[in-house]
């Protein structure tokens, strides 16, 4: 699965987007790219995810260059709640019942953590 | 409302003692997962199981064994052979055989040594 790189820490101000990047220069063709959360003592929190469309639910956009090397996960107006170490994830999807679900497992990085200000 | 129920929440250990950390799911998932993080670390796959009456080893499975009799339940046993079970337990689940579906994770249970 390709390596990701993400800023340490980002501060935003409560009330505004905040934009957090990642780069994924090596990803392949098959790959997405997953963002997930992780609250203090919580478990991870799925946010989105996509291949090479921009994608947006009711937590966040993302947004993924064309050239599929970097992605920025978009959320439109950052509360006190959404504090917290973020995870861009890249890797291949393979259906588990034909590589088995350990290729399925999910290699989180150092995260992004997001501090929203109030 | 659906989801994966992780309990307890803390627990604490004795030396040599086993303990059975819980993992329940009602989104008639078929995949269920177990990680181990440990402070300022990722996650690292224990176990894992595609069906029910199936799991398979993970990175790390010394000292744990686990059993899948029913699909909603992945239950974990940390052993006495594990020697360092300190860490924070996240059970996950997900859409077998889906190629792009995430897994979804339950809230934890941190285990300490007492």
């Amino acid at each position: 699965d390709a390596k990701t790189t993400q800023p340490p820490s980002m501060d935003c101000a409560e009330g505004r987007a905040a934009n957090l990047p990642c780069n994924h220069s090596t990803i392949s063709g098959n790959e997405y790219v997953y963002w997930y959360r992780q609250i203090h003592s919580q478990g991870p929190q799925y946010i989105i995810h996509g291949l090479k469309n921009n994608e947006t639910n009711e937590m966040a956009s993302l947004i993924i260059t064309e050239d599929r090397k970097s992605s920025t996960l978009i959320l439109p107006h950052a509360t006190l709640r959404d504090t917290a170490v973020y995870y861009c994830i890249v890797r291949v999807a393979r259906p588990s019942y034909l590589y088995g679900g350990a290729t399925n497992k999910l290699i989180f990085g150092t995260g992004t953590l997001l501090a929203v200000q109030p | 409302d659906g989801g994966i129920t992780q309990s307890p929440k803390y627990l604490f250990r004795k030396e040599g003692q086993n303990v059975t950390l819980s993992c329940e799911q009602n989104l008639n998932h078929d995949a269920m997962y177990w990680y181990r993080q440990d402070p300022g670390q990722g996650l690292r796959l224990i176990y894992y199981s595609q069906i029910v009456n199936d799991f398979q080893k993970g990175d790390i499975a010394e000292g744990y064994s686990v059993s899948r009799e029913k699909k909603e339940s992945f239950p974990l046993t940390v052993t006495s052979a594990q020697k360092n079970p300190t860490a924070f337990y996240l059970c996950a689940s997900s859409i077998q055989g889906a190629k792009n579906q995430p897994q979804h994770f339950g809230d934890g249970t941190r285990l300490s040594i007492l």
